[in-house]
This record gives structure tokens, sequence and C-alpha cells, in this order.
């Protein structure tokens, strides 16, 4: 099965820098994906990790451990529309190539 | 280059009633995903399609629901006799067979209600 924990919801400060962090356990791994869904909207696609280390992508950067089973997305000169719901995603390696979802990250941005 | 379209975007019922939502992937994908979100929960996985075939409905209720992706046409969830708990956004999600990444891209969504 899959536990995937990240934190309900955080604020942060417009043009500050905010890290959402993010737990799993799984029965097998095959990739972690961070997903921003605003209020209403479908899940848009941000980042992809399935090696160690850190992927940057303009002001967006998500960070693995597979051995520690942690992640976290880096989110770097905040701006008010980043105010959404972060998901953390894992595929398992079964092959099925579907993805779990934690529960997501409410990050609201405020002045 | 349309993205992936589901239909309808709203859909009331009453409970007893039967629901039917459909999605239609991203032009050349081959592999169609439902998923449940409740408010202020994370999706959930529900069913994995191909065409003509289910692959994974670990996810499905045993009872009321039911998913197909036929040759011809969208892909199909159908909730039969809903009750209120089933009042939820399901999202489609699709991919292309062989992607590397395994990004999934979602549709809009259908905002079920059951009164």
């Amino acid at each position: 099965g899959q536990n995937i924990d990240q934190p309900t919801e955080m604020t942060a400060t417009e043009g500050a820098i905010v890290q959402i962090n993010c737990t799993y356990q799984t029965s097998g791994f095959n990739g972690l994906f961070w997903y921003q869904q605003h209020a209403g909207e479908a899940p848009t696609f941000l980042s992809y990790n399935v090696l160690d280390g850190l992927e940057e992508k303009g002001r967006f950067s998500s960070f693995l451990s597979r051995s520690k089973g942690y992640s976290y997305l880096l989110l770097k000169e905040l701006q008010m529309k980043d105010s959404a719901s972060y998901l953390c995603a894992v595929r398992d390696s079964t092959g099925a190539n579907n993805l779990f979802f934690g529960t997501g990250t409410r990050l609201t941005v405020i002045p | 280059n349309a993205g992936v379209m589901q239909n309808p975007r709203h859909l009331v019922r009453r409970r007893g009633q039967e629901a039917r939502l459909r999605c239609s992937p991203m032009k050349g994908h081959s592999h169609v995903y439902w998923y449940r979100q409740l408010p202020e929960e994370g999706l959930k996985f529900m069913v994995y399609l191909q065409k003509e075939n289910i692959i994974d409905e670990s996810g499905m209720p045993k009872e009321r629901f039911s998913a197909e992706f036929p040759k011809e046409g969208p892909s199909i969830l159908r909730i039969q006799q809903v009750v209120r708990g089933d009042s939820a956004a399901y999202f489609c999600a699709s991919s292309p067979k062989g992607s590397s990444t395994g990004e999934l891209f979602f549709g809009e969504g259908s905002r079920l209600t059951v009164l």
C-alpha cells in the first residue's frame, strides 16, 4: 500500500521562499510528482523526480531522497497567484502508471 | 490541441438515480484514469483503463460503480443508485502510451451533487 503525508496548510509572504515537505511509504517506488491545484480547477503538473537530488524549473524546485522516503517542493519569489493546493503523488512500481496522492498542502500567500 | 475533456462539469442527482460521467482523453493518449476528490481531501485513485480493457480497478467501490473505455468514444464512469456520500469531484486523467515520466494530464473535473 501507499502512505503519503504532507502538511495540511501553510502560509507565506509574497516574495518569500516556502518549502512544502512530503514523506511517503510505498510498497514499490517509481517516481514522485508534484501537482498544483487551484480551487475548483484541474491539477496541473509541476515536477517529477525519480532519482535522488534536486530538479529546478524556474521558481519551482523539487527534491527527492529515496532512502528517506522524502521530498520537498521549493517555491521562490512567491506571488499571490501561487496560492493553491500542492499535491504530492507517488507512482508505484507495478507498471500500472497510476499515481497515489497525498491530501495536498493548501498554501496561502499573503501580501 | 484540446486537453482532457470531461462532461458534464456539474451534475445534480437525487438519491437512487444514476450518474454518468464522460471523459475524452487528450489526442494520442490511450491511458485513462479516474480519481475522486472529496471536499478538503486528496485525490483518490479509482480505476485505470486502456481501450476496451480495465487494467486496475483496485480503488473502485465494489458495488454501484463501473467504468469503461470503449474502442470508440469517451471513457464513462457510471454510478448507479447514487447516495449522498457519492457527492464529490470526479477527475479524469490521461497519459500517452510509453510516457517516460508517466505524467498525467487532468481534466477540469465533474462535480456531482447528490440531493
